[in-house]
C-alpha cells in the first residue's frame, strides 16, 4: 500500500460526458502528479500540482483539467469525452524538495475509465 | 525528454538471479537513474536509483557503468512476485519532476 487513494476504481461513462477522478496524497506530501497509460502510448505525464499550483504540464488535452485543493486532494477533470480516453489514470505524489529529481513518487492504484 | 533504451522482454527462472539491461546515453553530470516496476493490475512502484556509484536496497541492487551510458538492474533472487515491467528512468538534473515512461521490459518469472 502506497498511502495514495484513487477513486473511483473504475468508470464507464459514454462519449460527451464529463467525470472527476479523485486522488489523496501520502499524508505529508505536497505534489500531486496524474499520469494515464494506455495500450497504445503507454505510461505518459499529464500536469503536476506543488501545494496548490499547478508546477507543470505534460501532454494533457484541452478538454482535460485539475486542481489541487488546501487540504491537499487534487481532481482530475475529463469532458467531452471520447472513446480515446479510455485508460488507467494514476495519481503519485512525493514530498517535493529542491529540485526533486532525488525523490521517489508513490502511485495510487489508478482509476480505469472506459468510455462507451 | 531523455530516453532509455530497454529490452522489450526477458525471462527468468525462479530463485535465479536476474540482470535488466538499461542504455541511457545521453545522461549528463547531476542526472539520475531511477528504476520503477509495474505489477499486474497495479500502479508503478519504486525499486532504486542511483547517481554514479552501485546503489543496494532490499529490493535490488543498481550497478551503472563507469562512464554512466549505461546501468544493471540486479534482482538477486526472482520470485514470482516480481514478475512485473521494470521502466528505467533518466531524470535529468535540472528537469521537472515529472517521469518519463519508456516502454520499459516486461519481466517473465518461470516457476
Amino acid at each position: 500500500d502506497s498511502g495514495v487513494t484513487q477513486t473511483p476504481k473504475h468508470l464507464i461513462t459514454a462519449t460527451g460526458q464529463r467525470v472527476t477522478l479523485r486522488c489523496s496524497p501520502r499524508s505529508g506530501d505536497l505534489s500531486v502528479y496524474w499520469y494515464q497509460q494506455s495500450l497504445d502510448q503507454g505510461l505518459q505525464f499529464l500536469i503536476q500540482y506543488y501545494n496548490g499550483e499547478e508546477r507543470a504540464k505534460g501532454n494533457i488535452l484541452e478538454r482535460f483539467s485539475a486542481q489541487q485543493f488546501p487540504d491537499l486532494h487534487s481532481e482530475l477533470n475529463l469532458s467531452s469525452l471520447e472513446l480515446g480516453d479510455s485508460a488507467l489514470y494514476f495519481c503519485a505524489s512525493s514530498v517535493t524538495t529542491g529540485t526533486g529529481i532525488q525523490e521517489t513518487q508513490y502511485f495510487g492504484p489508478g482509476t480505469r475509465l472506459l468510455v462507451l | 525528454d531523455a530516453k532509455t533504451t530497454q529490452p522489450n522482454s526477458m525471462e527468468s527462472n525462479e530463485e535465479e538471479p536476474v540482470h535488466l539491461p538499461c542504455n541511457h546515453s545521453t545522461i549528463s553530470g547531476t542526472d539520475y537513474i531511477h528504476w520503477y516496476r509495474q505489477l499486474p493490475s497495479q500502479g508503478p512502484e519504486y525499486v532504486i536509483h542511483g547517481l554514479t556509484s552501485n546503489v543496494n536496497n532490499r529490493m535490488a541492487s543498481l550497478a551503472i557503468a563507469e562512464d554512466r551510458k549505461s546501468s544493471t538492474l540486479i534482482l538477486h533472487r526472482a520470485t514470482l512476485r516480481d514478475a512485473a515491467v521494470y521502466y528505467c528512468i533518466h531524470r535529468i538534473g535540472r528537469g521537472a519532476q515529472k517521469l518519463v515512461f519508456g516502454q520499459g521490459t516486461r519481466l517473465t518469472i518461470n516457476p
